[in-house]
């Protein structure tokens, strides 16, 4: 059972700071990492997708791959009120996209 | 492009009956996808096409869950009989790659 893990969060952040959010996995042969944004009531958002070890800076976001630890992270820098929503990570191997239950966010003004 | 499209966006059905879900993927993406998303279970896969071929249907519930795709830009997602647990957003997605999934803006189903 591939299975991918992330905490359910809320994770409260003020507006401005480092929001991170973290992500770990258990299939060792996934090749694919991607972040999702959801706001309430709305559909999944791609963000980021990560493919090597190392970071992935995107504007605001960073992703963090670490395929020997199977952990992913997601660094939001000068976080917004508006980046408030449920994160989700994403991975795929062999099969398609596994997500995992999302991290909420809130980001405090 | 227009996106993947869903409908309907709200479905509101008596316990035993037929439910459709409709979805339209990105015109040139090879792969669709229908996942359902609960607060318990968060975002499952629960079946997915590849040029209109079904790949994968492990993740259907049960019998009473039924997909298609007769053609490159339609496909469904049918219930029949329709039981309260099935009450979730149901997405549709779709790929060039398989890699990456578009989501479309979901169908909202709920049975009482």
């Amino acid at each position: 059972q591939k299975e991918v893990e992330q905490n359910s969060g809320p994770l409260s952040v003020p507006e401005g700071a480092i929001a991170s959010l973290n992500c770990t996995y258990s299939d060792r042969g996934s090749q694919s990492f991607f972040w999702y944004r959801q706001y309430s009531g709305k559909s999944p958002e791609l963000i980021m997708f990560i493919y090597s070890n190392g970071d992935k800076e995107d504007g605001r976001f960073t992703a963090q791959l670490n395929k020997a630890s199977q952990y992913v992270s997601l660094l939001i820098r000068d976080s917004q009120p508006s980046d408030s929503a449920t994160y989700l990570c994403a991975v795929r191997g062999n099969t398609p996209l596994v997500f995992g239950k999302g991290t909420r966010l809130s980001v405090i003004a | 492009d227009a996106g993947v499209i869903q409908s309907p966006r709200h479905e509101v059905t008596e316990m035993g009956q037929e439910v459709t879900l409709r979805c339209k993927p990105i015109s040139g993406h090879d792969y669709l996808f229908w996942y359902r998303q609960t607060m318990m279970r968060g975002l499952e896969l629960l079946i997915y096409f590849n040029n209109n071929v079904p790949i994968d249907d492990s993740g259907m519930p049960e019998d009473r869950f039924s997909a298609k795709m007769p053609n490159a830009s339609f496909s469904t997602l049918k219930i029949q009989p329709s039981e309260p647990r099935d009450s979730a957003v149901y997405f549709c997605a779709s790929s060039g790659t398989a890699a990456e999934a578009f989501f479309g803006q979901g169908t909202r189903l709920t049975v009482v």
